[in-house]
């Protein structure tokens, strides 16, 4: 059983660079969630989709910050003009109940 | 809003001791889910329960248990002769709709 994948595991950049990262879900699961977490913190809602539709946005996803799910299928996340601020884990989950989680990329912003 | 409180930042236990992680949420809504998760030092977050707000029954899984109260608003988590692969940090989380909320964690170092 495929469980949730994420490409890039770590990213290094420059601030003001643009990166982008993927997430391939479980097969099955319609549902597709973005999480972020800081170091010691919980990880933060950031956006869900179902299917292709995204339905909700956190007040963290600032407009730099973009996803999205083209076929319902893989998901993208792509942050514009990074800013040492957006240093973290970025993981992705997916459900149809309980949401299952990959192993994330973790980015740096030098 | 819905805030989950994981007051006990980090424990440490020998091996074979029980342990409780403690678990307190606010919420206004009259259904919601609860969930465990445990984030062992390789980073990747194992879903380990969930339960709907209108299941009080208490659940056992191996050496795990759970105790969910909803009169103290508390979902509290034990494990049972604690073993080194139970270290980890351990998050309670609350969904009312579909996003999760997390506590800031617990971190559990079991000693052998």
């Amino acid at each position: 059983d495929t469980g949730v994948s994420q490409n890039p595991r770590h990213k290094i950049t420059k601030r003001g660079q643009n990166v982008t990262f993927r997430c391939d879900p479980i097969s099955e699961h319609n549902r597709l969630y973005w999480y972020r977490q800081t170091l010691g913190q919980g990880p933060e809602f950031l956006t869900y989709f179902q299917n292709e539709a995204q339905l909700e946005k956190s007040r963290l996803l600032s407009d730099r910050f973009s996803a999205e799910r083209p076929k319902g299928s893989f998901s993208t996340l792509e942050i514009q003009r990074t800013e040492q601020g957006d240093s973290a884990m970025y993981l992705c989950a997916s459900s149809l109940g309980p949401q299952y989680f990959g192993p994330g990329t973790r980015l740096t912003v030098l | 809003a819905q805030k989950v409180t994981q007051a006990q930042t980090e424990i440490s236990v020998v091996e074979k001791e029980d342990v409780t992680l403690d678990c307190v949420y606010e919420t206004r809504d009259t259904t919601y889910y609860l969930f465990w998760y445990k984030q062992p030092p390789s980073g990747e977050l194992v879903f380990l329960i969930r339960r709907n707000s209108f299941d009080e029954q208490n659940e056992i899984s191996g050496r795990y248990s759970w105790n969910f109260q909803k009169s103290t608003s508390s979902f509290n988590f034990t494990i049972t002769a604690s073993q080194v692969v139970d270290s980890a940090v351990y998050f309670c989380a609350l969904s009312e709709s579909y996003q999760l909320t997390f506590g800031k964690g617990t971190k559990l170092s079991v000693i052998p």
